[in-house]
């Protein structure tokens, strides 16, 4: 069982849409949960950061924790064209380990 | 912009040749990761590096080595390229305050032909 599951999708879905964006995870051990964005053939891009649970907004995005549930979610208000991209979810257990990567999602913004 | 500089943008060589990637992190970060993203396929952590020491290593093949210089910049060589070493490598830093914050460059796309 991998440590991180996120279905690769793609998820297609029209402009103005509420997306929402899933990664469940097995270690417990898990404290620090990101959000990466990746256009195609681009390097990804820092989207949201969370230490331990609850939600954080910015913007148009939320990231939400349940780690009871080992459950992660990153919401997109009013989805843009734009936002079509494949987003990773990322886990740490603290600095002195590796990020654990999810396969990430491919969503399509349809105008 | 991450702040993030790798170069070559592209590289396309033969099978067997020996090819080296450059990355520049952001200006105060120490730690430099390297990653491999083939086709369709997730992210791959190679190896990090952390003020010119080897701190921690993935999944990379002994034909495959790197090193990170006094000014911080660092080097991924691969050699005895084979096809399936055809990939995207992105080189990736992060600051001392919050080292679980990665910042990728845009990538070296290889491609062996």
């Amino acid at each position: 069982q991998k440590e991180v599951e996120q279905d690769p999708g793609p998820l297609s879905v029209p402009e103005g849409a509420i997306v929402s964006l899933n990664c469940t995870y097995s270690n417990s051990a898990f404290q620090y949960f990101m959000w990466y964005r990746q256009y195609s053939r681009k390097g990804p891009e820092l989207l949201m950061y969370t230490y331990s649970s609850g939600n954080k907004e910015d913007g148009r995005f939320t990231a939400q924790v349940d780690k009871s549930s080992k459950y992660i979610s990153l919401f997109i208000r009013d989805s843009q064209p734009s936002d079509s991209a494949t987003y990773l979810c990322a886990l740490s257990r603290g600095s002195n380990y590796q990020l654990i990567w999810g396969a990430g999602t491919k969503l399509i913004i349809k105008p | 912009d991450s702040g993030v500089t790798q170069t070559p943008k592209h590289l396309i060589t033969a099978t067997g040749q020996r090819v080296t990637l450059r990355c520049s992190p952001r200006s105060g970060d120490l730690s430099v990761y390297w990653y491999q993203q083939s086709l369709d396929q997730g992210l791959q952590f190679l190896i990090q590096y952390y003020n010119g020491e080897e701190r921690a290593k993935g999944n990379i093949l002994e034909r495959f080595s790197a090193q990170q210089f006094p000014d911080l910049h660092s080097e991924l060589n691969l050699s005895s390229l084979e096809l399936g070493d055809s990939a995207l490598y992105f080189c990736a830093s992060s600051p001392e305050t919050v080292p679980e914050k990665l910042f990728f460059g845009s990538g070296t796309q290889l491609s062996v032909l």
